[in-house]
């Protein structure tokens, strides 16, 4: 089993939809959650860091840990054009490690 | 205003010949990472810094070595580069192991 699974899409949406993107993760001990954008030809950019169970908000952005079926998930809000990107989850493994293991990406496209 | 800075962008090498890339940050974190990203696949991580302290993942190959002079800069080397390397290489930093990552835009490598 993987450490962090991640449905890879594509993903596609109308423009102004409330899009659900989600992983689960094996490890009981992360405590730790991020969410990244990565545009094509870009590198990937931090959208969301949360720490414990609950939810985070940040604009049309919200972050969603639920550490007791160890899933979680980012809603985007009124979806735009611009949102169209690749959607990275991201755990630390907590403690001294700096190794981050991701998800394998959503490809969400949002149409006009 | 980059704070994570890779150069060049795009590099094209011949089988075998090494290839150097670059990657400095302004933002005077202790962690510089390089990643490797295959097309539509998650980052793996090659090798870390902490500080003058590297960290080599156990299955990165001995082809790919890593210098950091400095705080500043980190070098990816490539002593013999084969098709399987074509890829995104991606530099990151944070401020210390465990924490959010800050990723540059990538260097996009073609083997001939």
């Amino acid at each position: 089993q993987k450490e962090v699974e991640q449905d890879p899409g594509p993903l596609s949406v109308p423009e102004g939809a409330i899009v659900s993107l989600n992983c689960t993760y094996s490890n009981s001990a992360f405590q730790y959650f991020m969410w990244y954008r990565q545009y094509s030809r870009k590198g990937p950019e931090l959208l969301m860091y949360t720490y414990s169970s609950g939810n985070k908000e940040d604009g049309r952005f919200t972050a969603q840990v639920d550490k007791s079926s160890k899933y979680i998930s980012l809603f985007i809000r009124d979806s735009q054009p611009s949102d169209s990107a690749t959607y990275l989850c991201a755990i630390p493994p907590g403690g001294t490690a700096s190794k981050l293991t991701f998800g394998t990406g959503t490809r969400l496209q949002v149409t006009l | 205003d980059a704070m994570v800075i890779q150069n060049p962008r795009y590099q094209v090498t011949q089988f075998g010949k090494p290839v150097t890339l670059s990657c400095s940050q302004t933002l005077n974190h202790n962690v510089m990472y390089w990643y490797q990203q295959k097309s539509s696949q998650a980052p793996k991580l090659l090798f870390h810094y902490y500080d003058k302290d590297f960290n080599n993942e156990a299955d990165t190959p001995d082809n790919f070595q890593s210098r950091r002079p400095n705080t500043s800069f980190c070098f990816l080397d490539i002593r013999s580069p084969g098709l399987g390397d074509a890829a995104m290489y991606l530099c990151a930093t944070s401020r210390d192991n465990g924490q959010p990552q800050h990723f540059g835009d990538g260097t996009r490598l073609s083997i001939l």
